[in-house]
């Protein structure tokens, strides 16, 4: 079974540009996350769907980070402007929820972005 | 505040040796609990999870974890190390029946050959 994928793996943006984070969840989960890891902040959840359904936008990351979730088994997270704050390591991870029971997350490689 | 604590930033062991990565909890209820390790340049992976029952859970590659309420802890374990073993191992709950993922900032491990 493919796991989640992420694409591309890394990214280098100027500053004020926009860039588009993929990620393909694995066949079959319902819920989707995409998180933002840095060093000093850890991991932090940037957005949530549940089948399709933005349920989560991160307070902190509404201004420039939009996520969408066109069908069940494609997302993308599109970052406008970048700034050099915004360097980190992205990841996507799915999970198979049902009758309200949250199950483990599967994470995807991440894509490390850097801003210049 | 949900939150949860990896107390140890570094471990260090021989190859060989026997292993605990602390980790504690403060969430109201019991939360599900889980171990993920991240190798280098990769994303996580789950090692084990806890959800109810039997405190002391089996993951893979001999890894275990005992859940203590009234310790408010999730320590990982592992009988013997290996060089392999070293990546970095983040702790994190959810509520019981809840998405949400709390994150530990994380604890490097590493193993001397």
């Amino acid at each position: 079974d493919a796991g989640v994928t992420q694409t591309p793996r890394h990214e280098v943006a100027e500053k004020g540009q926009t860039i588009i984070l993929k990620c393909e969840p694995v066949s079959g989960h319902n819920d989707l996350f995409w998180y933002r890891q840095t060093k000093i902040q850890g991991l932090e959840l940037l957005s949530y769907f549940r089948s399709k359904s933005l349920m989560e936008d991160g307070g902190a990351f509404k201004d420039r980070f939009k996520a969408e979730m066109l069908n069940s088994s494609f997302s993308t997270l599109k970052i406008q402007p970048t700034e050099p704050k915004d360097s980190a390591v992205y990841l996507c991870a799915s999970s198979f929820s049902d009758w309200g029971l949250y199950a483990e997350q599967f994470f995807g490689p991440g894509t490390r972005l850097t801003v210049l | 505040a949900q939150s949860v604590t990896q107390p140890d930033a570094r471990v260090t062991v021989s190859e060989g040796a026997s292993l605990q990565l602390r980790c504690k909890y403060s969430y109201s209820g019991t939360p599900y609990l889980f171990w993920y390790v991240q190798y280098q340049r990769q994303g996580l992976q789950l090692l084990l999870k806890y959800y109810s029952g039997d405190p002391v859970v089996q993951g893979v590659n001999g890894f275990e974890a005992e859940f203590s309420k009234s310790d408010s802890s999730f320590h990982l374990r592992k009988a013997s190390v290996h060089w392999s073993d070293s990546a970095v191992y983040f702790c994190a709950a959810s509520p019981n029946m809840g998405y949400k993922l709390t994150f530990g900032t994380g604890t490097s491990l590493l193993v001397d050959p």
